[in-house]
């Protein structure tokens, strides 16, 4: 099976502390994605990437940056938290024209 | 540009009853719809996606094209039912997904 790893379940910030959030699988997947999961919003999508050092924008990428330096790791950066970020993250990897396999997610609050 | 609609946010039924997800898509081409599925404290997970036409848990889901929906049935609910249910489309590089907003399901016993 495809495993997503999401390296925290749960975090607590500070409002403008610097935040990483990491995702790592372990399939060799070219695609790998950062959503944001909300009440009511659903799954947004915040930023997506097709390959190494590749990097594209979803449909909310204020206030966020991404890093994959590595095919199996992408990581989501949020330069200067804030309260309205506070949220569930969601990490995605997929084959092209496969479905998604998700992460655990990562409850962020930022306070 | 493609959207995907789930108007319900929340829905009930009875255990035993017949149970119906809806999903409208708009999209200019092919479409491929997928049904994701989130338990309590679980990650999201595939479903079921149309091109396998299979079922899944007792699900199924049929494209129909000229009503652009993707509903997802089951004709007898079980409280292992609930959950938020999610509809996706796949775009037309097959690399990015889009998802409707969500209809939360509860199977009350």
């Amino acid at each position: 099976d495809v495993k997503v790893t999401q390296s925290s379940r749960y975090l607590v910030k500070r409002t403008g502390e610097k935040v990483f959030l990491e995702c790592v699988q372990d399939m060799d997947h070219e695609n790998m994605f950062w959503y944001r999961q909300d009440p009511g919003l659903g799954l947004r999508l915040i930023y997506f990437s097709y390959d190494v050092k590749m990097k594209e924008k979803g449909d909310i990428p204020e206030g966020y940056s991404v890093s994959r330096e590595k095919k199996e790791r992408f990581s989501l950066i949020l330069e200067s938290a804030s309260t309205n970020q506070t949220s569930m993250y969601l990490c995605a990897s997929s084959l092209k024209g496969y479905g998604y396999t998700f992460g655990s997610g990562t409850r962020l609050t930022v306070v | 540009a493609q959207r995907v609609t789930q108007p319900e946010k929340l829905l009930s039924v009875f255990k035993g009853a017949p149970v119906e997800l809806k999903c409208n898509y708009s999209y200019s081409g092919s479409p491929e719809l997928f049904w994701y599925v989130q338990y309590s404290r679980q990650r999201l997970q595939l479903l079921l996606r149309h091109i396998s036409r299979e079922s899944i848990k007792g699900f199924t889901a049929d494209l129909n094209k000229g009503e652009t929906s993707f509903h997802l049935k089951k004709p007898f609910a079980q409280e292992e039912d609930s959950a938020m249910y999610y509809c996706a489309l796949n775009s037309n590089t097959g690399n990015q997904f889009y998802f409707g907003t969500g209809t939360s399901l509860t199977v009350i016993p």
